[in-house]
């Protein structure tokens, strides 16, 4: 199966700072990632759809502005918490789409961000 | 809005019982059904089932979807400790901006003891 790569896989931040995180599919060129997060004892909620090469599309109630995201490769995807808050600790994960293996997503490893 | 609804949400079992979860959905323009075992990390793929009726097996575990009455069941036989995760059920719309979207049910936390 194919991979994918996150990093940090864990990071602590005090509030008001940024946080990017950065998603690679290593072994395919990803024309579509997603981005996820998941809070404690809670399934995975899409935050967005990113395309490489053009904007990414958020879910309603997702910030555009607080959560930025970036596909400018086929095979990294970025996503930046800007200005992060406690509330905005989560595990944030990626998943990743293309090539032959169109049909399936493959998950990274998440990142579990914790802002102090 | 798309649903995905899973039970039981916990489970606890002994090594070498059978269990079954249950996912049951709600999707506009279904295209497709996915499992996915989750332990501390990410979600690592199972199954996808796009056919009624017919069942995906993977060693000790197997998988069914009903179209007809929108949900799937995942069989864990003979469990072992090692299978003990939350199961996640997810589903995937058709067709222009939704393609790959996927939404999750709440998941199944399974435990089982030796």
């Amino acid at each position: 199966g194919a991979v994918v790569s996150q990093h940090p896989s864990r990071v602590i931040c005090k509030s008001g700072t940024s946080v990017k995180i950065e998603c690679r599919s290593l072994d395919f060129q990803a024309t579509t990632m997603f981005w996820y997060r998941q809070f404690p004892k809670q399934s995975l909620m899409l935050m967005a759809t990113s395309n490489e090469g053009s904007k990414a599309t958020y879910e309603q109630g997702v910030e555009k502005d607080k959560f930025l995201i970036n596909h400018a490769s086929l095979t990294l995807s970025t996503l930046t918490v800007t200005s992060a808050h406690p509330e905005d600790s989560s595990f944030y994960i990626c998943s990743a789409r293309g090539g032959v293996l169109y049909n399936e997503q493959f998950f990274g490893p998440g990142t579990r961000l914790t802002v102090l | 809005e798309d649903k995905v609804v899973q039970s039981p949400l916990s489970l606890v079992v002994h090594e070498g019982d059978t269990v079954t979860l249950n996912c049951s959905y709600e999707v506009t323009n279904f295209r497709s059904l996915l499992w996915y075992k989750q332990e501390k990390k990410a979600p690592t793929f199972l199954f996808m089932l796009t056919s009624s009726g017919i069942e995906k097996k993977s060693g000790r575990l197997s998988s069914i979807l009903d179209k007809k009455e929108l949900f799937s069941i995942l069989n864990i036989t003979a469990t072992q400790t090692g299978d003990s995760a939350v199961y996640l059920c997810a589903v995937e719309p058709f067709g222009g901006t939704s393609y790959g979207k996927l939404t999750f049910g709440q998941g199944t936390i399974l435990t089982v003891h030796p």
